[in-house]
């Protein structure tokens, strides 16, 4: 069964600080997502990784995929109060099936 | 370009009765996804529909179903509902099955009384 285990599950940074949350699945899926959740809202798609060594970054926010050992990254650069948020990654089981498996999400607060 | 539309936004309802939720996919989207999440099970999958098919079902009782019509606008219907079925439900559409991006519509709050 395919399982996805992100750390650390809560974060509190200061401003301008560094950190990276990581996402652990256990299948030779290939495929990896990372969305945003504000409280009380829906999903935010951020990343879709699709394949080994993908890298992107938009803005604060850099993800990152090795299929081999079956890790993606979250990177956080110099973080800001905008990006308080719980972060989810999710795999996506093989077969051309939709159903994504989510982690438990980190939710990161980022103090001034 | 509109979004993934979810109806009702909030519920209340009483255990014992039923309850259906509606979502509207992105135009042009085929495949729509729903998940339940909840403070302690966090998000699980419920089923997926392609093309009126479903393709795909979560580990759920048989309480939980749901269809889609050939617009692709999908309903999901909770029966004899029970205090644990309190959550946010949400669904997901996307293009087509496979690796495609999700899209997550704003979700629906039902609280059991």
């Amino acid at each position: 069964e395919l399982k996805v285990e992100q750390n650390p599950l809560f974060l509190s940074m200061q401003e301008g600080k560094n950190y990276t949350i990581y996402c652990n699945y256990s299948t030779t899926s290939d495929r990896l997502y990372w969305y945003r959740q504000d409280p009380g809202k829906s999903l935010e798609s951020l990343f879709v990784l699709l394949s080994n060594g993908a890298v992107k970054q938009e803005g604060r926010l850099m993800a990152s995929l090795d299929t081999k050992a079956r890790l993606s990254t979250l990177h956080i650069t110099a973080a800001v109060h905008d990006l308080s948020a719980t972060y989810f990654c999710a795999d996506k089981t093989q077969g051309g099936s939709e159903k994504l498996v989510f982690g438990k999400g980190t939710k990161l607060t980022v103090n001034p | 370009k509109a979004g993934v539309t979810q109806t009702p936004r909030y519920l209340i309802k009483t255990r014992g009765q039923q309850v259906t939720l509606s979502c509207s996919p992105i135009s042009g989207h085929r495949s729509v996804s729903w998940y339940q999440q909840t403070p302690g099970q966090g998000l699980q999958f419920l089923f997926e529909y392609f093309s009126e098919t479903q393709r795909n079902k979560g580990n759920f009782p048989g309480r939980f179903s749901g269809r889609q019509f050939s617009n692709s606008r999908s309903e999901m219907n909770v029966s004899t509902l029970e205090l644990g079925d309190s959550a946010l439900y949400l669904c997901a559409s996307s293009l087509r099955t496979g690796d495609t991006e999700a899209f997550f519509g704003q979700g629906t709050r039902l609280t059991v009384v």
